[in-house]
């Protein structure tokens, strides 16, 4: 059973700043088979990215998904103010059928 | 418009039965599988349960198996979360979420705004 951990758990940035979310798999994921999601509170979660790198529609291009395997990144090039928002990774490969990391929430420093 | 809009939370008591509903709009809602992920207050999200385009395949997180029921009415555009012997650990925001593919589950690319249900005695 594949287990996703997130790191840090909280991270203090400046807009402007580079941010980097790690999503960590307890076993290696077959077919890149990772989303990440972007949530503001009182709101829906957003898909950023599928299949480790792909953006989701709209989504600007400084958000950029990597890593395979058991090491995932999502990196955000320059923050913005609208940013700021708790961020979880998800693993839809199989077993078990869909599970989340606990996220990470990106606060402002 | 493309979107879903979840209803039907409320506050009930332990062992009770609760029916969550979720409308599409702006999309052809018979093409989709279909999922529930919940949200407990101030945690992270949890996969509830799918169901597939054709609503042949229903799969539950163990949490749920047994209690819970998804089902669709493609009629009506509507998704269904029937929720029986309710827990206090079953309080949480039910969002209903779009699965871009027919295949295995997937990634969510639509979510609802959620609906809170709160089991409380």
């Amino acid at each position: 059973e594949v287990v996703l951990t997130q790191s840090p758990g909280t991270l203090s940035l400046s807009p402007g700043e580079r941010a980097t979310l790690s999503c960590r798999a307890s076993q290696s994921v077959a077919g890149s088979y990772l989303a990440w999601y972007q949530q503001k509170p009182g709101q829906a979660p957003r898909l950023l990215i599928y299949g480790a790198s792909s953006r989701a529609t709209g989504i600007p291009d400084r958000f950029r998904g990597s890593g395979s395997g058991t090491d995932f990144t999502l990196t955000i090039s320059r923050l913005e103010p609208e940013d700021f928002a708790v961020y979880y990774c998800q693993y839809y490969g199989g077993s078990p059928l869909i599970t989340f990391g606990q996220g990470t929430r990106l606060e402002i420093k | 418009q493309v979107q879903l809009v979840e209803s039907g939370g409320g506050v009930v008591q332990p062992g009770t039965s609760l029916r969550l509903s979720c409308e599409a709009s702006g999309f052809t809602f018979s093409s989709y599988p279909l999922h529930w992920v919940r949200q407990a207050p101030g945690q992270g999200l949890e996969w509830v349960a799918v169901i597939s385009f054709d609503g042949n395949i229903k799969i539950y997180s163990d949490s749920v198996k047994g209690r819970f029921t998804i089902s669709r009415d493609d009629f009506k555009n509507t998704l269904f979360l029937q929720m029986n012997s309710l827990k206090s650990e079953d309080t949480a925001v039910y969002y209903c979420a779009r699965d871009p593919f027919r295949g295995a589950p997937d990634y969510f690319d639509l979510w609802g705004r959620g609906t809170l249900v709160s089991v409380s005695s």
